[in-house]
């Protein structure tokens, strides 16, 4: 398997521009998780879904951030508007059925950076 | 306060040296324990797993958890330029979202 894949790879924007971040699960994975990483916070969760259904936002900052999965194989991550403070590498992760909890299988990650 | 504090480093060691990484946490919640290890602009890793207080090795890794005081502990055997990376814990309470540490960076030197 390819494992978890994340577009793009690197992002540079400008205040205030819709940034959307894409990600391909693993395949047969049921969870799909959306983290953020900064040097300040460290890897934060910001949104999982089982099924594809949302289980918990909870660590979506604000408004402006949201986060969709129309079906098993695609996940999107939407900033709109961008501040400069969203810079961060955003990493999405997924794991499998029938374990109990621990390995999260990670992409690369996105890196983006707001101007 | 985190729920998960962990020291950032940078800990630098000399190769073959044996390293402690710890990790402390304040909800009595967490039942599973995990090490994930990342290299530089890599995601994170699965390193090692435990559940419930002990010991478990594998190869020159061993976890350690003490859930009576809530520490849990990676220790590295005979360190090696390899192992330079970054060290997160992670704990779960058993709904699958992993909260972690903050990181500790390592740098085993040649």
């Amino acid at each position: 398997d390819a494992g978890v894949i994340q577009s793009p790879r690197h992002e540079v924007t400008e205040m205030g521009q819709e940034v959307t971040l894409r990600c391909k699960p693993i395949s047969g994975h049921d969870y799909l998780f959306w983290y953020r990483q900064t040097m300040m916070r460290g890897l934060e969760l910001l949104i999982y879904f089982n099924n594809n259904v949302p289980i918990d936002d909870s660590g979506m900052p604000e408004d402006r951030f949201s986060a969709k999965m129309p079906n098993a194989s695609f996940s999107t991550l939407k900033i709109q508007p961008s501040e400069p403070r969203d810079s961060a590498v955003y990493f999405c992760a997924s794991s499998f059925p029938g374990h109990s909890t621990g390995e999260l299988f990670f992409g690369e990650g996105s890196r983006l950076t707001v101007l | 306060q985190k729920e998960v504090e962990q020291d950032p480093g940078p800990l630098s060691v000399p190769e073959g040296a044996i390293v402690s990484l710890n990790c402390t946490y304040s909800n009595s919640a967490f039942q599973y324990f995990m090490w994930y290890r990342q290299y530089s602009r890599k995601g994170p890793e699965l390193l090692m797993y435990t559940y419930s207080s002990g010991n478990k090795e594998d190869g020159r890794f061993t976890a350690q958890v003490d859930k009576s005081s809530k520490y849990i502990s990676l220790f590295i055997r005979d360190s090696q330029p390899s192992d330079s990376a970054t060290y997160l814990c992670a704990m779960d309470t058993g709904r699958r979202a992993l909260t972690f540490g903050s990181g500790t960076r390592l740098q085993v030197q040649p």
